[in-house]
């Protein structure tokens, strides 16, 4: 079976911290992806790597920024939190073929006070 | 770009019973896949069914299945002989053909009412 796991479940920080949120899979997937979980506007794209070192800004990667250095572990980075990036934060990997099952990590829940 | 919208925020159906989530998407394209979604309360989100644009048979996984329409661009998911084990958020997501992303509706709160 895929894991796909995520360092924290909850995180409380305080407004101007530097967070990062851990990420890593063990199925030797390509594609590895960060999503932001909010009510009413699903999930939405921050940020995907397709490769070590390799990036792509997502559709709201205003405020965060990535790292991947590994192939397993993608990690998601808020320079300077702020209360607006309180959310549900998902990460994902899949392999690179065409149909290929995207997996999903359980998720972190973040709180910026 | 494309979009996917899920234009029913909450759903409920009782045990047993049928129920039918709907998903509409925007593109251009005539190569892509689409995918439902399930989120259960606290826990990992979890493919439920797959479809290639491609394929004129709608997709069925046990009891659930979809009824896609590529004229229509529209995308729904049955659930038959719905079950308490059911209840979940549903998301519809699009993927392109060349694309390794996905892009998401905005979900639908399935209950099962006992």
């Amino acid at each position: 079976d895929v894991k796909v796991t995520q360092s924290s479940r909850y995180l409380v920080k305080r407004t101007g911290e530097k967070v990062f949120l851990e990420c890593v899979q063990d199925m030797d997937h390509e594609n590895m992806f960060w999503y932001r979980q909010d009510p009413g506007l699903g999930l939405r794209l921050i940020y995907f790597s397709y490769d070590v070192k390799m990036k792509e800004k997502g559709d709201i990667p205003e405020g965060y920024s990535v790292s991947r250095e590994k192939k397993e572990r993608f990690s998601l980075i808020l320079e300077s939190a702020s209360t607006n990036q309180t959310s549900m934060y998902l990460c994902a990997s899949r392999k690179g073929g065409l149909t290929d099952t995207q997996y999903f990590g359980p998720g972190t829940r973040l709180t910026v006070l | 770009a494309q979009t996917v919208t899920q234009s029913q925020p909450e759903m409920s159906v009782q045990e047993a019973e049928t129920v039918t989530l709907s998903c509409t998407y925007d593109t251009s394209e005539s190569d892509y896949y689409l995918f439902w979604y399930k989120q259960p309360p606290s826990r990992q989100m979890i493919l439920v069914i797959r479809q290639e644009a491609y394929k004129q048979q709608n997709a069925t996984e046990n009891r659930f299945s979809v009824n896609f329409q590529k004229a229509a661009k529209s995308f729904s998911l049955k659930i038959s002989d719905s079950q308490l084990g059911d209840a979940a958020m549903y998301f519809c997501a699009y993927k392109s053909q060349g694309a390794q992303k996905l892009v998401f509706g905005q979900g639908t709160r399935l209950t099962i009412n006992p």
